[in-house]
């Protein structure tokens, strides 16, 4: 069974830019959560998405945004890059949501901001 | 932020020993899980708990889910050059809160 992929890998954009981050979940998962990954902060929950809706958001301003399709794959979206998105963007994929859920991650996208 | 609070921060070890580490939160999880990072990728799944108390083995691999659900702790048995990484613990109610991870080198 083929694992969560995520494209791309690797993106260069400069401040004031959008940016589009698509995740594929592992078939058959309805759900996938996004995070943020950096040295100072660690791994911070942006939102999670279970069937095309929004189940829960973390602490991040309206510039993060994303969606889900009905094949469960996932675009995260932030628009007016800041210095401090440069980050590795992960999304995790579950069977479903909530409790007693194991989350597998995809290998990330490395998003710098210059 | 995160609000798991994992230790230690870092482990400098010899192939052979074994290694501990844990995390504790303020908050009660209905889940723990395990998480192993390596450069550049995304953290893989090791070992996931989802009941107070349980003990669960994969391998060299031992964790335990804390009677309390505030807790839970990760045991290496003998350790091998491969083990190295960044190990994360990861508390789950609603959504998903990581500890800041616990960096493991093992010297040959």
């Amino acid at each position: 069974k083929a694992g969560v992929t995520q494209t791309p890998r690797y993106l260069i954009k400069t401040r004031g830019q959008q940016v589009t981050l698509s995740c594929s979940p592992i078939s058959g998962h309805r759900s996938v959560s996004w995070y943020q990954q950096t040295p100072g902060q660690g791994l911070q929950f942006l939102f999670e998405y279970f069937s095309e809706t929004q189940r829960n958001k973390g602490n991040f301003p309206g510039r993060f945004s994303g969606r889900q399709f009905s094949n469960s794959r996932s675009e995260m979206n932030v628009s007016t890059l800041e210095l401090g998105d440069s980050a590795l963007y992960l999304c995790a994929s579950s069977r479903t949501s909530g409790r007693d859920n194991e989350q597998f991650f995809g290998p990330g996208t490395r998003l710098t901001v210059l | 932020g995160q609000q798991l609070n994992q230790s230690p921060q870092s482990m400098f070890i010899q192939e052979g020993e074994d290694v501990s580490m844990n995390c504790t939160s303020s908050s009660i999880f209905n889940t723990w899980l395990w998480y192993k990072q390596d450069p550049g990728e995304g953290p893989v799944l090791l070992i996931a708990l989802y009941k107070a108390g349980e003990l669960t083995s994969n391998g060299r691999l031992t964790a335990q889910f804390g009677i309390t659900r505030k807790d839970s702790f990760l045991n290496i048995s003998a350790s091998i050059p491969s083990d190295v990484g960044i190990y994360f613990c990861a508390g789950q109610l609603n959504d998903m809160r990581f500890g800041a991870g616990t960096r493991l080198t093992v010297k040959p």
